[in-house]
């Protein structure tokens, strides 16, 4: 399958800073990546969803200021965590798809805020 | 309201036996699709299987099946044959549509244990 990557795998950062995540599409073009937030235990709930060069779409109750999501390319989307406070921590996963094509997943990234 | 449903929130299955691992979904989408994935303790959402409302015959991937039941709007995941690395998180998931775009929707989860 398509594979997608994301870096950091895991971050700790100190309450009050800013962290970037990156989403990858590494041998495909993605139309549209997919933002999630899983906590311990949970299922993944879906933040995002965001096309190339336009705004992203935020779910319900998903703060747009506190999770900034920028798709600059067909293989590059961040996520940017403003503000980082403890009850951010969690485990994010970037998704992304060709035109509706199966969602392929990246490994993850642990945010763990001081 | 668009929903997924796994009501086993855990299983143990000994090792070489079939197990499945139950799903329900609430859609009023004539088109949807239904997937399964595969969640290791390592986090990483490993894609299993996928079967698409209108596809006639049940999905298969090797020792992956889906039971797609669609009056009953159920898309059980079948594992034949378990081994000790079958032992994760699934979850169950549901492509919908909305505007002109998709989103997957996730149920809850179910963590099968393989026993020796």
């Amino acid at each position: 399958g398509a594979v997608v990557s994301q870096h950091p795998s895991w971050v700790i950062c100190k309450s009050g800073t800013s962290v970037k995540i990156e989403c990858r599409s590494l041998d495909f073009q993605a139309t549209t990546m997919f933002w999630y937030r899983q906590f311990p235990k949970q299922s993944l709930m879906l933040m995002a969803t965001s096309n190339e060069g336009s705004k992203a779409t935020y779910e319900q109750g998903v703060e747009k200021d506190k999770f900034l999501i920028n798709h600059a390319s067909l293989t590059l989307s961040t996520l940017t965590v403003t503000s980082a406070h403890p009850e951010d921590s969690s485990f994010y996963i970037c998704s992304a798809e060709n035109r509706g094509d199966t969602q392929y997943f990246g490994p993850g990234t642990r945010l763990t805020v001081l | 309201a668009q929903k997924i449903t796994q009501t086993q929130p855990g299983m143990f299955v000994q090792e070489k036996e079939a197990v499945t691992l139950d799903c329900t979904y609430d859609t009023s989408d004539p088109s949807y699709g239904l997937f399964w994935y595969k969640q290791p303790s390592s986090g990483e959402m490993i894609f299993l299987i996928y079967q698409g409302s209108y596809d006639q015959q049940n999905a298969t991937e090797g020792r992956y099946s889906l039971n797609f039941q669609k009056a009953r709007k159920s898309a059980n995941l079948v594992i034949s044959a378990s081994q000790l690395g079958d032992s994760a998180m699934y979850f169950c998931a549901m492509r919908v549509s909305y505007s002109s775009a998709s989103k997957i929707i996730f149920g809850s989860g179910t963590r099968l244990s393989i026993r020796p």
